[in-house]
């Protein structure tokens, strides 16, 4: 079975740069994976950021990118804020109507 | 604005089935182009794909939940359903219920909170 692969965790000091990344445990991610990244803060449902690998959502800041890097999607969060820290969730479609979240990765605004 | 909102049961004893609706509204359920899901979270952990229907009935489901999970839709009543049988506690989740085009979700509902009691 297919699992898609995200960093359990990360961290960036405010105003920093970083960029997250979704894998697949065996193969690449490309455009045809359809990338898309959600936000989610604690008892809140997720906030779509990105679809479609680079598309932002409407009234996602611009500080939000989405991209392919090597064999993975990313999302790079560039000039972080407090309010950025939270959960975020890639997903992929896989085929056949087939959708797949990674595990998600929780960013720390320190 | 369209909007989604789950109702149903908060509490399913174990080996029944849970059964939710997610009533579409702002939009309608047939438009082309988009399909209707169930994502769940159980406490503490990640997102989980259920499954999608088209507005015709096409389904797809998650291959690990597929044996116990039917989605329907209802375009009179602008709403689609979720049954998924044979639950035990691992089925404790907030349940989603969202919409989706090829690209992405772009809608999400609230989300709805199942527990399991004997």
């Amino acid at each position: 079975q297919t699992v898609v692969t995200q960093e359990p965790s990360f961290s960036v000091s405010p105003g920093g740069t970083v960029t997250l990344t979704c894998g697949l445990s065996s193969g690449s991610v490309s455009t045809s994976s359809y990338p898309s990244w959600y936000q989610q803060t604690p008892g809140q449902a997720p906030r779509t950021l990105i679809y479609s690998t680079n598309t932002r959502s409407s009234g996602v800041p611009d500080r939000f990118s989405g991209s392919i890097l090597g064999n993975k999607a990313a999302l790079t969060i560039t000039g972080a804020q407090a309010e950025d820290e939270s959960d975020y969730y890639c997903v992929l479609r896989l085929g056949s109507g087939i959708w797949v979240f990674g595990g998600g990765t929780k960013l720390t605004v320190l | 604005q369209l909007q989604l909102q789950e109702s149903g049961p908060g509490l399913v004893k174990p080996s029944e089935t849970l059964s939710l609706t997610c009533t579409v509204s702002g939009g309608s359920i047939s438009s082309t182009n988009y399909h209707w899901a169930w994502i769940r979270q159980a406490p503490g952990k990640g997102l989980e794909w259920i499954g999608s229907i088209y507005y015709s009935g096409n389904t797809y489901y998650n291959p690990s939940l597929k044996s116990r999970v039917t989605i329907s839709v209802d375009t009179s009543k602008n709403q689609f359903s979720l049954r998924l049988s044979s639950v035990t506690a691992a089925d404790t989740a907030v349940y989603y219920c969202a919409r989706h085009d090829s690209a992405g979700i772009d809608y999400w509902g609230q989300g709805t909170l199942v527990t399991f009691s004997s």
